[in-house]
């Protein structure tokens, strides 16, 4: 099975720079995603890592260390409209397993 | 391409009825899955597939069935609804492939949600 946590919520400010951790435990691991969920909205890909490093995708970067089952979302020169809930997810062959998400809000 | 549908958006069911959300996907991908979401408790995988005719139990599947006749549908199904099934359903497709670093590739892509009370 797979375990994941990641902070509950997290407060930042505009033009800041923000980091979400997330930890897991899992059997079967292949790689982890990051997605992105506005309130009322369907969740949306942000990035993923299968080996350990850092992967950059404009502002926002995404890191993983398979031996100690940690990953972080790196954001950016943060905006207004990055307010939103994090979802951190553990990838397995046929299914991926979601965290509870890090509500994070941007303030001016 | 219309990605991922959902229908309904809304719903309103009384305790006992029944009721069929309808998930469609036109990008072809092999793999879907029925999702749920409640405040706290993140996404839980109820039921998916891997392909047509194949379903197979997620997380939280009692009191759920699932049907995949053709590939591009995916149904939800809820026989005899109750109040713990308030809810956000979220349906998703994905393709699986290997990564170009290696491991295995299955970014999901979401539909729109169905938002469910049972009253």
């Amino acid at each position: 099975g797979q375990n994941i946590d990641q902070p509950t919520e997290m407060t930042a400010t505009e033009g800041a720079i923000v980091q979400i951790n997330c930890t897991y435990q899992t059997s079967g691991f292949n790689g982890l995603f990051w997605y992105q969920q506005h309130a009322g909205e369907a969740p949306t890909f942000l990035s993923y890592n299968v080996l350990d490093g850092l992967e950059e995708k404009g502002r926002f970067s995404s890191f993983l260390s398979r031996s100690k089952g940690y990953s972080y979302l790196l954001l950016k020169e943060l905006q207004m409209k990055d307010s939103a809930s994090y979802l951190c997810a553990a990838g397995g062959y046929q299914k991926v397993t979601f965290g509870t998400g890090t509500k994070l809000q941007v303030i001016p | 391409n219309a990605g991922v549908t959902q229908t309904p958006k809304f719903r309103v069911l009384k305790t006992g009825q029944s009721m069929t959300l309808l998930c469609a996907q036109d990008m072809n991908h092999e793999y879907m899955y029925w999702y749920r979401q409640d405040p706290g408790m993140g996404l839980r995988l109820i039921h998916y597939s891997v392909g047509e005719g194949t379903t197979a139990k997620g997380e939280v599947p009692d009191g759920y069935n699932v049907s995949r006749l053709k590939k591009q549908n995916f149904l939800l199904g809820l026989e005899s609804a109750a109040p713990s099934q308030t809810s956000v359903y979220f349906c998703a497709s994905s393709y699986t492939g290997l990564a170009l670093k290696g491991g295995t590739y299955n970014e999901q892509f979401f539909g729109p949600g169905t938002r469910l009370t049972v009253l």
